[in-house]
């Protein structure tokens, strides 16, 4: 199974600052990874999809960049409705597998 | 509007089954694949495995296979996991999740989540 290294596991970030989570796959999965915001009792929601696409209705703040192994997921400037847990997931091959998660918290 | 409603909280003893349906609205049912993840308590998200709702084809995480059972009733647009001989350790949140078939987008729609708790 391919395993993918989410980092940091907790950020502390203030409301404007620029964020960045990285997501690196034990193998190369062309750009098969999405990025997905969780808040707490809720599901999940899409951000971005095949690396780099945002999912319509998504802020622009939001962005992702990356292929084969390294990938990134840039908050702009966070706002306070961005203070979740991210996940990433490889969708590249069986099975699918999620990052260990990005708490980010307020400063 | 697009959404996945899913069952509620169930409560198991270990060594029983429990059924999750997720009933799907607002879409062709038979044009997504719907996907099952499942969230331990304080813990990340778990693939499990996922239906084709047109065809009624599964693929299931090895773990999980001869264990947990994808179906579907197209008649009535709704789809079900169902897991057996329950342990403590599949106290979970469990929710199905859409996705376009061929694979080109994300997991776009979410149910909300059913609580599963296996307690003697």
């Amino acid at each position: 199974a391919i395993q993918v290294t989410q980092s940091p596991s907790s950020l502390s970030a203030s409301v404007g600052d620029r964020v960045t989570i990285t997501c690196r796959a034990s193998q190369g999965i062309r750009n098969d990874l999405g990025w997905y915001q969780q808040t707490p009792g809720k599901a999940p929601k899409l951000l971005i999809y095949a690396a780099s696409t945002l999912q319509s209705g998504v802020p622009s703040r939001f962005s992702g960049s990356g292929s084969g192994t390294d990938f990134t997921l840039t908050i702009s400037s966070l706002q306070p409705e961005d203070f979740a847990t991210y996940y990433c997931l490889q969708d590249y091959s069986y099975p699918y597998t999620f990052g260990q998660g990005t708490k980010l918290e307020i400063k | 509007q697009v959404q996945l409603v899913q069952s509620g909280a169930e409560v198991k003893k270990p060594g029983a089954s429990v059924k999750v349906s997720c009933k799907a609205s607002g879409y062709t049912f038979a044009g997504y694949y719907l996907h099952w993840v499942r969230q331990a308590p304080g813990q990340g998200l778990e693939w499990m495995g996922w239906i084709n709702p047109k065809s009624g084809d599964t693929h299931y995480v090895q773990k999980f296979q001869g264990w947990v059972t994808m179906t579907r009733d197209t008649s009535i647009s709704t789809a079900y996991m169902e897991l057996n001989r329950l342990t403590s350790d599949d106290t979970a949140v469990y929710y199905c999740v859409r996705r376009a078939a061929g694979g080109l987008y994300g997991m776009d729609v979410w149910g909300q989540g059913t609580t599963v708790t296996v307690s003697s």
